[in-house]
């Protein structure tokens, strides 16, 4: 079965600070996708990025920057010199190939930035 | 606009009363999911539907029932709504061809059963 584990449950900075948020995932398939949502306290999820099985590739998108590691299973998200409104609910999510095709979600890490 | 859209918004209902959750896309796709929120469980799989004949069992399906009226639309019920099924819900699209399997999120329903 797949499982995504986002084991720190909240964290707390001040604003400045670099953050990484941790994220392992379980799959048995080989095929697999990878993605980031924000839920800001408004309640909506907010897309950040999707990754597929085969793009070891870090990526940065301004503050933001992803590392996928695919021999520890992990694709840790890190936030630089952080923001008040980046305080939000991180999630990771694992999508499954074949079948229903969902996303699994791990727990979520709730952010706070502290000015 | 909006490509997904979720009626209601906001809804308090009474223990035992059938409530009906409401989704509407204007992607084209033909995958479209019912996932619920609860605090510090993430999204978990209710219903979900290929295309409208085609309709499946999520993980937490007891409870709900679900009906795909159109391509565009699949619409979530509670037939009698209990305390415990208050929750965020959120419907979700893919086109099922997209090679990242990427799914389009409404804007969730805050459901509360007094």
């Amino acid at each position: 079965a797949q499982k995504v584990t986002q084991a720190q449950t909240e964290i707390s900075v001040v604003e400045k600070e670099d953050v990484t948020l941790d994220c392992v995932y379980e799959t048995r398939d080989t095929t697999y996708y990878l993605f980031w949502y924000k839920q800001p306290p408004s309640g909506e999820l907010v897309f950040l990025i999707r990754r597929n099985s085969f793009d070891e590739q870090n990526e940065i998108s301004g503050r933001y920057s992803w590392n996928f590691q695919k021999s520890t299973s992990s694709f840790n998200f890190t936030i630089t010199a952080s923001q008040v409104v980046d305080s939000a609910v991180y999630f990771c999510a694992l999508s499954e190939v074949g079948g229903s095709e969902k996303l699994v979600f791990g727990k979520g890490t709730k952010l706070t930035v502290n000015p | 606009d909006a490509d997904v859209t979720q009626t209601p918004r906001n809804r308090i209902t009474k223990t035992g009363k059938r409530i009906m959750l409401e989704c509407s896309q204007t992607k084209g796709h033909d995958r479209m999911y019912w996932y619920r929120q609860d605090p510090g469980l993430g999204l978990q799989l209710i219903y979900y539907s290929f295309d409208v004949k085609d309709i499946n069992k999520g993980e937490i399906s007891d409870g709900y029932s679900v009906s795909r009226q159109a391509q565009a639309k699949f619409s979530l019920s509670l037939e009698s709504a209990i305390p415990n099924q208050t929750a965020l819900y959120f419907c979700a699209t893919s086109s099922g061809t997209d090679y990242y399997n990427e799914q389009f999120f409404g804007p969730g329903t805050r459901l509360t059963v007094l």
